[in-house]
């Protein structure tokens, strides 16, 4: 079973511009959750998605958006870009909610100039 | 407010030897508390999960103390080996909320 899957992996962008990252979670799983990774905050998480509806939110602006499609792929989108949000985009998924197990992706590091 | 601290940052043991790491929380309403291991240029990987109805669970080299009343509970990892060396992340979850520790990085020394 491929597992969940993250692009890009690596992306720079300069402030003021808005970004994209696409998460496909394993095959079969319907939760997708967001996470940002930062060497001073560490794990925090963004958003959590279930069957196309946005199930809980952590406490993050509101430039931080995401969807999630019909067949459980997601994506996430950060706009009006700041050098703090340069970290490490995780995306996990769960067959259920992410209260249970969840698999984490690699990642997508993004770097804002 | 730092609803879950983990302890030590940092932790080097040598081969053979016990890893421990802590973790506390306030939310007495979390009831899933897992623990993850990430390696470097990996996302984070589950290790072991314990809910609070038990005080113990062992899975292989690794074991979940956890106390209640405490608000606390620890990972130890018995016969420390090189390839444990990563960071390690405990969590609090319920169903409305997930709050991680801040990371161990354990080094284990051949």
């Amino acid at each position: 079973k491929a597992g969940v899957t993250q692009t890009p992996r690596y992306l720079i962008k300069t402030r003021g511009q808005q970004v994209t990252l696409s998460c496909s979670p394993i095959s079969g799983h319907r939760s997708v959750s967001w996470y940002q990774q930062t060497p001073g905050q560490g794990l925090q998480f963004l958003f959590e998605y279930f069957s196309e509806t946005q199930r809980n939110k952590g406490n993050f602006p509101g430039r931080f958006s995401g969807r999630q499609f019909s067949n459980s792929r997601s994506e996430m989108n950060v706009s009006t870009l700041e050098l703090g949000d340069s970290a490490l985009y995780l995306c996990a998924s769960s067959w259920s909610t992410s209260y249970n197990e969840q698999f984490f992706g690699p990642g997508t590091r993004l770097t804002v100039l | 407010q730092q609803q879950v601290k983990q302890s030590p940052q940092s932790l080097i043991v040598q081969k053979g030897g016990i890893s421990i790491i802590n973790c506390a929380y306030e939310n007495t309403a979390f009831d899933y508390f897992p623990w993850y291991q990430q390696f470097p240029g990996k996302g984070p990987a589950l290790l072991i999960a314990i809910r609070p109805d038990v005080s113990e669970k062992k899975e292989g080299r690794f074991t979940i103390s956890f106390n209640k009343s405490a608000k606390q509970f620890s990972l130890h990892i018995m016969d420390s080996q090189p390839g444990d060396s990563a960071t390690y992340f405990c969590a609090c979850q319920n169903n409305n909320d997930m709050r991680f520790g801040a990371g161990t990085r354990l080094t284990v020394k051949p």
